[in-house]
């Protein structure tokens, strides 16, 4: 079961925007609106930053957004601060023969 | 304020088994779907299992399949993972994390519990 594919790096100075994208397949990311996106400091548990491919939970700054165009996601960061700098991961739900759900490779957030 | 906290963890030599668990509290834990996420030493994310609110479906990825088993019981507010036939590259960081809507947001997470397969 193959991972979705993500960019290992991305950077950015403080205030730019910069976009991750996710790609995957029409059994995933281009099949259904299950996409989500978890931002990972060293040595943290993963923190929900957006669900349903463009939903913000309760409490995760506007700056974070996300969207989907066919079997490819994107969370865009904008106004990027010092304290984005992180892992990112999203993460999908696949129907092949059987239901599960897949993380991408990981994505590494440098705010330079 | 929702909190998850796993136990369990521990070394294991290659081929036995662990049971983790997964206490939650501070909310209904009956109505969410949930699941079990594992990170291996260095590496990314990998999604392990969920079960259903009354435990009656679960879904697996294949490399675990007919060696793990998630389980919950819902009266004492926990989560399970049994996990058999270990192997090395089971050796990861087990978190257990709640679904915020049944699509696989997972809004609240555990702190993590080390499981290593190495004899």
């Amino acid at each position: 079961q193959s991972a979705l594919t993500q960019p290992a790096s991305v950077s950015g100075s403080p205030g730019q925007s910069i976009t991750i994208s996710c790609t995957g397949t029409s059994s995933d990311v281009g099949g259904y609106n299950y996409v989500s996106w978890y931002q990972q400091h060293p040595g943290k548990a993963p923190k929900l930053m957006i669900y349903n491919v463009n939903t913000r939970p309760s409490g995760v700054s506007n700056r974070f957004s996300g969207s989907k165009s066919g079997n490819t996601a994107s969370l865009t960061i904008s106004g990027l601060q010092a304290e984005d700098e992180a892992d990112y991961y999203c993460k999908s739900f696949r129907h092949s023969s059987t239901l599960y759900y897949v993380f991408g490779t990981g994505t590494k957030v440098t705010v330079l | 304020e929702v909190q998850l906290v796993e136990s369990g963890g521990g070394l294991v030599q290659p081929g036995g088994s662990l049971r983790l668990s997964c206490a939650a509290s501070r909310f209904t834990f009956s109505i969410y779907w949930m699941h079990w996420v594992r990170q291996a030493p260095g590496k990314g994310l990998e999604w392990v299992a969920n079960i259903q609110p009354d435990g009656g479906v679960q879904h697996y990825v294949d490399s675990v399949k007919g060696r793990f088993t998630i389980s919950r019981d819902n009266a004492e507010n926990s989560l399970y993972l049994q996990m058999n036939s270990l192997r090395a590259e089971d050796t990861a960081v087990y978190y257990c994390a709640r679904d915020i809507s049944a699509t696989g947001g997972l809004n609240y997470w555990g702190q993590g519990t080390p499981v290593t397969v190495s004899s």
